[in-house]
């Protein structure tokens, strides 16, 4: 299996301010017939299903606010969310869809400092 | 709209067997992949398995074969995960989610979930 390991673990940023939260897959997750990294990211509010914010490491689903963006290639990826707002507390999850089983990584809490 | 409903909370014993269901509504349920994925309290997300009901294909991950089984009614748009015998540490909700491509299984992510359901068992 992948291995998935993200940091920090939690993180508290301030409103307006800029937080990031790093990936890191035990082996590649790129592939070189298509140049696309198979690495999404996803939300999960508390009480709620996850939500998908990114896939492919730096496309936006549909409706996700242009301050969530995603990057990084290979084994390396980051997500990045610009002018903090309130409603950003959340858990974020980064999963690998490059092999089954399509694994997520540990998660890391974002709070408002 | 595209939504997926799931069945209610349960509490079961150890050694009970339970099978829990997700409808899928607004969409071409035989052409999507479907899965789950477990949640145990205050912990993360783990990939369990997904299925293809338009040929009964399915994937699992390693922690979960032979634990679980996945399957879909393509009659009524519904995908299951049952357990023949409970055990304490199956204790979580699980989430049924849809693969957000059609067909190949390229783009994997998920992008609609049910709302979760908890299974307790005590």
């Amino acid at each position: 299996d992948i291995v998935m390991t993200q940091s920090p673990d939690s993180l508290a940023v301030s409103l307006g301010e800029r937080a990031t939260i790093n990936c890191k897959s035990s082996q590649s997750v790129f592939y070189s017939s298509n140049n696309l990294n198979y690495l999404a990211w996803y939300q999960q509010k508390p009480g709620q299903p996850p939500k998908l914010l990114i896939y492919w490491a730096s496309t936006r689903e549909s409706g996700v606010p242009d301050r969530f963006s995603g990057s990084g290639s290979g084994t390396d990826f980051t997500l990045a969310i610009s002018g903090l707002q309130a409603e950003d507390v959340a858990v974020y999850y980064c999963q690998q869809y490059y092999s089954t089983p399509y694994t997520f990584g540990q998660g890391t809490k974002l709070e408002i400092k | 709209e595209v939504k997926l409903v799931q069945s209610g909370a349960g509490v079961k014993k150890p050694g009970e067997s339970l099978r829990i269901s997700c409808k899928a509504t607004g969409y071409s349920f035989n052409n999507y992949w479907i899965g789950w994925v477990r949640q145990m309290p205050g912990k993360g997300l783990e990939w369990m398995a997904i299925i293809y009901p338009g040929d009964a294909e399915t994937r699992s991950g390693p922690s979960f074969q032979g634990r679980v089984t996945i399957s879909a009614d393509k009659s009524i748009s519904v995908v299951y995960l049952q357990w023949s015998s409970l055990q304490a540490s199956d204790t979580a909700i699980y989430y049924c989610a849809r693969v957000k491509s059609p067909g190949v299984l390229d783009e994997a992510v998920f992008d609609v979930w049910g709302r979760g359901t908890m299974v307790t068992v005590s």
